[in-house]
């Protein structure tokens, strides 16, 4: 069965600084989410990479997708407390068939100090 | 338009007991999966359903089932709580089965004693 690492486990970072969130799946990827989490609270749907090589941006967060490595990567620019949370990757290994479901990596940890 | 939701919030319930939590799906959406999160982990998926019949499973006992209605919403059930089941429950929304994207509740947190 496919499996997800992220790397970091966790991470603290100052107000301001750049960082960067590494997913690295088992398997092929044929697409990934990546999710934010607020401790204890549900997933928000931060963006969804289909192809090799695609990168997607949202606010600060930009997202790249390399299917040779089997790896994404979640880039935040200048963060801010409110990056603090809980990033989840995710991938479908199922793309077409009776049911849709979603692995889970098993989180990283940010938190930003003002 | 309405977004995920789930009762209740929080539940405490002993060893043994019976569980169910609840979920409405976002509006015209008429698939709900189900997912475990324990602390410290990612969520594990329990099942799914899709226009009212289980259409998924994952690695959960028999003594987790489910419903869904025709509106869509659905529950969730555990029999026979033990300790191990004390975690985070969240549910996801899917305008289809198939669907690339699904859309997550804020949580229901079992604590079994």
């Amino acid at each position: 069965s496919q499996e997800l690492e992220q790397s970091p486990q966790s991470l603290i970072v100052q107000e301001g600084k750049n960082l960067t969130i590494n997913c690295t799946s088992s398997k092929t990827l044929y697409g990934l989410y990546w999710y934010k989490q607020k401790y204890g609270e549900g997933l928000i749907f931060l963006m969804m990479l289909q192809k090799g090589g695609e990168e997607k941006s949202h606010e600060k967060i930009t997202a790249k997708l390399d299917e040779k490595k089997q790896q994404s990567s979640l880039h935040i620019t200048a963060s801010q407390p409110s990056h603090a949370g809980i990033y989840l990757c995710g991938v479908n290994p199922i793309r077409v068939g009776s049911y849709d479901k979603v692995i889970f990596g098993p989180g990283t940890s940010l938190s930003v100090i003002p | 338009e309405t977004g995920v939701t789930q009762s209740p919030t929080h539940l405490i319930k002993t060893r043994g007991q019976q569980v169910t939590l609840r979920c409405s799906s976002q509006s015209g959406h008429n698939t709900v999966s189900w997912y475990q999160q324990a602390l410290g982990q990612g969520p594990q998926f329990i099942f799914q359903y899709y226009r009212e019949e289980e259409n998924g499973r994952g690695n959960f006992p028999p003594r987790f089932s489910g419903l869904q209605f025709p509106n869509y919403s659905s529950e969730l059930n555990v029999n026979a709580l033990e300790l191990d089941d004390s975690a985070l429950y969240l549910c996801a929304s899917s305008p289809e089965r198939t669907s690339d994207e699904q859309f997550f509740g804020p949580g229901t947190r079992l604590t079994v004693l």
